[in-house]
C-alpha cells in the first residue's frame, strides 16, 4: 500500500507570494491532518479534513485555508506569505474509524522558504 | 490547556546501550499516545501507538508504556545502534489533534 505523498517536496517562494500544496493520503483513509514544523515552534496543528469537510481548525491566522477533494486528496494554501511561514509542512492521513483506534501515518512533507 | 514535554532533550550514547526516553503531559484525558521517529529534513515515522485501555506496546527493540494516572510515557530502546540515531517526538491525541513534544534528539555512536 503507497503511504502518504505530498507534492512539491521543495518550495521557494518570495514575500506576498500565496502558495499551495498538495498531500494525496493512504488509499482508503478519509482524514486528512495538516502540521507545520518550525525550529522555534516545534510541530504545530492547522487544520483537519474528513470527508471534504474541514473537521478541527489550529490556532492559525486565515491567511492557511485548505481544502479535500471527493478523492481525499487535500490541499493547503498561504496567502500573502511572510517571512515566518518558512517551515516543513507535513501532511498526515489516518483512517480515524474511532478515537480509540485514531493512529496518523505522515509524509516526507514539504520545505517552504520564503525569501 | 494539553502540554507535553520531553526528556531529555538530547542523548549521545554508544552502541549497545538500553535507552529510556521520556515523554509526560499535562491532561490525562488522552485517546491515545503516539511515539514517532524523525530523520534530518524528513517526515514523521510511526514507531508504536498506545491505545487509552493499553498500558504497553512492543515492536522488535522497542517498547512503550503509558500511564495515563501521573500523565507519563517511556519508550525505551534495546540494544541501541547507529541507525537508531533520529529525533524521537511523543504526541498526545486527546480531542481532535495530536500534540506534540519537543523531542529527543538521540545519537548512537560506534
Amino acid at each position: 500500500k503507497a503511504g502518504v505523498t505530498q507534492t512539491p517536496r521543495y518550495l521557494i517562494k518570495t514575500r506576498g507570494q500565496q502558495v499551495t500544496l498538495s498531500c494525496s493520503p493512504i488509499s482508503g483513509h478519509r482524514s486528512v491532518s495538516w502540521y507545520q514544523q518550525t525550529p522555534g515552534q516545534g510541530l504545530q496543528f492547522l487544520f483537519e479534513y474528513f470527508s471534504e469537510t474541514q473537521r478541527n481548525k489550529g490556532n492559525f491566522p486565515g491567511r492557511f485555508s485548505g481544502r479535500q477533494f471527493s478523492n481525499s486528496r487535500s490541499e493547503m494554501n498561504v496567502s500573502t506569505l511572510e517571512l515566518g511561514d518558512s517551515a516543513l509542512y507535513l501532511c498526515a492521513s489516518s483512517s480515524r474509524t474511532s478515537e480509540s483506534s485514531y493512529e496518523q501515518y505522515f509524509g516526507p512533507g514539504t520545505r517552504l522558504t520564503v525569501t | 490547556k494539553q502540554e507535553v514535554t520531553q526528556i531529555p532533550a538530547a542523548l549521545s550514547v554508544p552502541e549497545g546501550e538500553n535507552l529510556v526516553l521520556n515523554c509526560s503531559f499535562t491532561d490525562s484525558a488522552i485517546y491515545n499516545l503516539q511515539w514517532f521517529r524523525q530523520d534530518p529534513g524528513k517526515g514523521l515515522t510511526s514507531l508504536l501507538l498506545i491505545q487509552s485501555s493499553q498500558r504497553e506496546q512492543t515492536s522488535g527493540r522497542l517498547n512503550a508504556s503509558l500511564d495515563k494516572s501521573s500523565g507519563r510515557s517511556t519508550l525505551y530502546i534495546a540494544a541501541s545502534q547507529p541507525g537508531d540515531s533520529a529525533t524521537y517526538l511523543c504526541a498526545v491525541y486527546n480531542t481532535d489533534k495530536l500534540i506534540f513534544g519537543t523531542g529527543t534528539r538521540l545519537q548512537v555512536f560506534p
